[in-house]
């Protein structure tokens, strides 16, 4: 089946740095990749849209500037925390989805960020 | 704005029983309707996806059925074993391919 690698699978920095999440499609072209964030006991929520070769579209309340989201090939995301803080700890799950629309999408293994 | 409800939100039953999980949604405008397994600290994986032309998909002990017209779906897991303990997510998918979450049911399967 289809798979989705997400590195690193567990990151710990100190409060102030920039962290690089990257997410890569093994055996699939991935036209869209998508970003959630998941907090302790609580759902997925989506924070951005990423299509290759185009800016990410953002969802309501997350800031463009705070996670920076670049897509430059058809197989690899990353998501960039700058200046991450300890309210920005949290689980950071990519997911990709073939060229088809309303194809399923795959999912990574995700990313456990903790700031100190 | 689509909204999902997952209940319950947390379920213990002994290994062997057969039990149900339920996911409403409020935009019956939906692609499809997928479940989830979620282990602690893993990433998801896909069970079932249930496309809204369909009723229901089946795979292995699990059965995923679709009501559009009311909003809900259900996941039906049979014979349940200790190795389905898991937390269980419904998603439903609008435009442009975004996953709308549920709030996801704790399941404890117990010896």
């Amino acid at each position: 089946g289809a798979v989705v690698s997400q590195h690193p699978s567990w990151v710990i920095c100190k409060s102030g740095t920039s962290v690089k999440i990257e997410c890569r499609s093994l055996d699939f072209q991935a036209t869209t990749m998508f970003w959630y964030r998941q907090f302790p006991k609580q759902s997925l929520m989506l924070m951005a849209t990423s299509n290759e070769g185009s800016k990410a579209t953002y969802e309501q309340g997350v800031e463009k500037d705070k996670f920076l989201i670049n897509h430059a090939s058809l197989t690899l995301s990353t998501l960039t925390v700058t200046s991450a803080h300890p309210e920005d700890s949290s689980f950071y799950i990519c997911s990709a989805s073939p060229r088809q629309d309303n194809q399923p999408q795959h999912f990574g293994d995700g990313t456990r960020l903790s700031i100190l | 704005k689509q909204e999902v409800t997952q209940i319950p939100a947390a379920l213990s039953v002994p290994e062997g029983e057969n039990l149900v999980l339920n996911c409403s949604f409020t935009d019956s405008a939906i692609y499809n309707l997928q479940w989830f397994r979620q282990d602690p600290g893993k990433g998801l994986t896909s069970l079932l996806l249930i496309q809204s032309s369909q009723r229901e998909q089946t795979s292995g002990r699990l059965n995923a059925s679709l009501d559009k017209s009311s909003g809900r779906s259900t996941l039906y897991i049979a014979a349940s074993q200790p190795g389905d303990s898991a937390t269980y997510l419904c998603a439903a998918s609008g435009g442009g391919n975004k996953l709308t979450f549920g709030t996801g049911t704790q399941l404890k399967v117990e010896l």
